[in-house]
């Protein structure tokens, strides 16, 4: 089993849409995680952190569920510009792992009118 | 993001020539990373350092080696033992209070 796993995309939505993305991990001491965005041919960039409480920015909901071992990203009324490649990210602490945060490979996200 | 700068944004090397990537920082944060990225695929890692003088090999080490001889600076050099160097590099920075990862731009390494 990989250690962070994500939806196999890609996803294809109207605007206006809402779509959620799950993203699984292995280590069920892991303390952070997080959700980037990444456009065509450009570096990750934060798009929210995921909080034990779940948190929201927006059309964006993060939330996690520890016991099931995944965190998901919710996306309500899609627009054109949400189209990017969603990844997770989560912090596998413990012993030598700590500090090492790993990638899932990625969801993409097309938005169409 | 703009306090982390990655050169050369694109690189062409011959088969078998080391290469050296660079990556400073001017955000003041301990610990920085490299990854790689190949096309349709996620980020993986390859070395990150915590503090100076000090750095972890990640899932994909071999054939690349770091240093870590100042908080700015984290330099990656691609050796002639990495069997399929093509790819896009990425530098980042952990703010400790968050967690959160801060990129560079990447550089783009194309091996002919």
């Amino acid at each position: 089993r990989k250690e962070v796993e994500q939806d196999p995309g890609p996803f294809n939505v109207p605007e206006g849409a809402t779509v959620a993305f799950n993203c699984t991990y292995s280590n069920s001491a892991s303390q952070s995680f997080f959700w980037y965005r990444q456009d065509c041919r450009k570096e990750p960039k934060l798009l929210m952190s995921v909080y034990s409480s779940g948190n929201e920015d927006g059309r964006f909901t993060a939330q996690l569920n520890r016991a099931s071992q995944y965190i998901s990203l919710l996306i309500r009324d899609s627009k054109l510009s949400d189209s990017a490649t969603y990844l997770c990210v989560v912090n596998l602490a413990g012993g030598t792992s700590y500090g090492k945060l790993t990638f899932g490979q990625g969801t993409i996200l097309t938005v169409h009118p | 993001d703009g306090g982390i700068t990655q050169s050369p944004k694109y690189l062409f090397r011959k088969e078998g020539q080391n290469v050296t990537l660079s990556c400073e920082q001017n955000l003041n944060h301990d610990a920085m990373y490299w990854y790689r990225q190949d096309p349709g695929q996620g980020l993986r890692l390859i070395y990150y350092s915590q503090i100076v003088n000090d750095f972890q090999k990640g899932d994909i080490a071999e054939g690349y080696s770091v240093s870590r001889e100042k908080k700015e600076s984290f330099p990656l050099t691609v050796t002639s033992a990495q069997k399929n160097p093509t790819a896009f590099y990425l530098c980042a920075v952990r703010d400790s209070p968050t967690g959160e990862l801060f990129f560079g731009e990447g550089s783009r390494l194309t091996v002919l």
